[in-house]
């Protein structure tokens, strides 16, 4: 069975920082590209972040070039995403799936990130 | 990046109604297009794939076709646990994109 286990989110204040993870299972992680998507509260779904399944390729929505980062480790079957120079507008559930291609897509359950004073 | 246009953004309908929601790719995805039902406070749940592959478990009732440009997602026939926002998404481009969602209210 595949499993996204999102973990990692919280509260943190304007221009701070989090690292969220995503522990993999039930399939050859290292074939797969992933994703990073997220739903501010009350609004539809974004995509944030892709990276290909060697790592060697990431792309990023334009609203958080330059300040969000895409990672993973296919020897540990993790995916993360460093967020820097976090704003309100950062605010919402993120999740960690695996949308690419015309495969059976799958999701993680979300983790939550509130940047707040 | 590619555009995907989903109407209605809202629709009101009836238990026992047919329920059609469209999307539009702007530019052709072949049939990487997937689609998936979010209720308040949950994740989204996979619904079909693949423009109109049924997710295993999902009632027979959704269907989903179209290539190219223009999708449809069908529900043949409204139940209760049915209202909810619908969203496509497509997979074609590495740049994944998503639909504006369409919510289904009780009329």
């Amino acid at each position: 069975e595949v499993q996204l286990l999102e973990s990692g989110g919280g509260l943190v204040q304007p221009g701070g920082s989090l690292r969220l993870s995503c522990a993999a299972s039930g399939f050859t992680f290292s074939s797969h590209a992933m994703s990073w998507v997220r739903q501010a509260p009350g609004k539809g779904l974004e995509w944030v972040s892709g990276i290909s399944s060697s790592g060697g390729s990431t792309y990023y929505a334009d609203s958080v070039k330059g300040r969000f980062t895409i990672s993973r480790d296919n020897s540990k079957n993790t995916l993360y995403v460093q967020m820097n120079s976090l704003r309100a507008e950062d605010t919402a559930v993120y999740y960690c799936a695996r949308i690419q291609g015309m495969g059976e897509p799958y999701w993680g359950q979300g983790t939550t990130v509130t940047v707040s004073s | 990046d590619i555009q995907m246009t989903q109407s209605p953004p809202s629709l009101s309908a009836s238990v026992g109604d047919r329920v059609t929601i469209t999307c539009r790719a702007s530019l052709s995805i072949s049939r990487y297009l997937n689609w998936y039902q979010q209720k308040p406070g949950k994740a989204p749940k996979l619904l079909i794939y693949a423009a109109s592959s049924l997710q295993s478990g999902v009632p027979s009732r959704f269907s989903g076709s179209g290539s190219g440009t223009d999708f449809t997602l069908t529900i043949s026939s409204l139940q209760p646990e049915d209202f909810a926002t619908y969203y496509c998404q497509q997979s074609y481009s590495v740049l994944v994109t998503f639909g504006g969602g369409t919510k289904v209210e009780i009329k």
